[in-house]
């Protein structure tokens, strides 16, 4: 069965801070893997998605995400963090051959102004 | 973007009751809508996978006899929660896939129905 394994529960930044939020999953087969985020008081929505081509992914509001197949992993960065970032993130895998998406338990990321 | 939308946002009920959730896509159709229940600080849990036409697939632990789930179009599924306890309560998350993106779409949310049960 697939898992998501996100190793930051709660991790507090300065504004200007770089950000690396780590993911890891378990599954053999291909997948296509997911960072949502949820800013506060709104709904999940898409960061950035992997599912094919050049392992590193850009997605909006500057954030990136690398999936290195080797070691099931594809974390989330951003160089340069803003108060506005403060939110909770989630990583998320699809294994293609069985459909569902499967999220880790989140992280939550606290920018201090 | 594609929007999802969740019905009711709040919902409290008695125990013993039962409550329905309806999920709709609304710019968008969606063959797969996905189910998830939220708990306090905590992550989303898979509680079933929904395709239209036919029956849902439930996780490992959720019981199918109590959260009812139906798909009868590829804008609209609905979730009940029968004969509702107060463990019950949470907040109730669907998800839909824009048929259009196949495996590789990404899923769409809805804001979330939380119940409480009395």
């Amino acid at each position: 069965a697939q898992s998501v394994s996100q190793h930051n529960h709660h991790v507090i930044l300065s504004e200007a801070a770089s950000l690396e939020l780590g993911c890891n999953y378990s599954y053999g087969g291909t997948v296509n893997l997911f960072w949502y985020v949820q800013y506060p008081g709104q709904h999940l929505q898409l960061l950035l998605k992997y599912f094919s081509g050049d392992p590193l992914v850009k997605g909006i509001k500057g954030f990136e995400a690398e999936f290195i197949k080797s070691k099931f992993s594809f974390n989330l960065r951003k160089p340069s963090v803003q108060w506005s970032d403060t939110a909770e993130y989630f990583c998320a895998v699809n294994a293609r051959r069985d459909d569902k998406i499967i999220f880790g338990k989140g992280t939550r990321l606290h920018i201090l102004p | 973007g594609a929007v999802v939308s969740q019905h009711p946002s709040r919902v409290i009920c008695k125990s013993g009751t039962s409550v329905k959730i309806e999920c709709r896509s609304l710019d968008f159709q969606a063959t797969t809508m996905f189910w998830y229940r939220q708990f306090p600080k905590q992550s989303l849990m898979l509680m079933a996978t929904s395709n239209e036409g036919s029956k849902a697939t439930y996780e490992q632990g959720v019981e199918k006899d109590k959260f009812l789930i139906n798909h009868a179009s590829l804008t609209l599924s609905t979730l009940t929660v029968t004969s509702a306890h107060p463990e019950d309560s949470s907040f109730y998350i669907c998800s839909a896939r824009d048929k259009a993106g196949g495996y590789t779409g990404e899923l769409f949310f809805g804001e979330g129905s939380r119940l409480t049960v009395l």
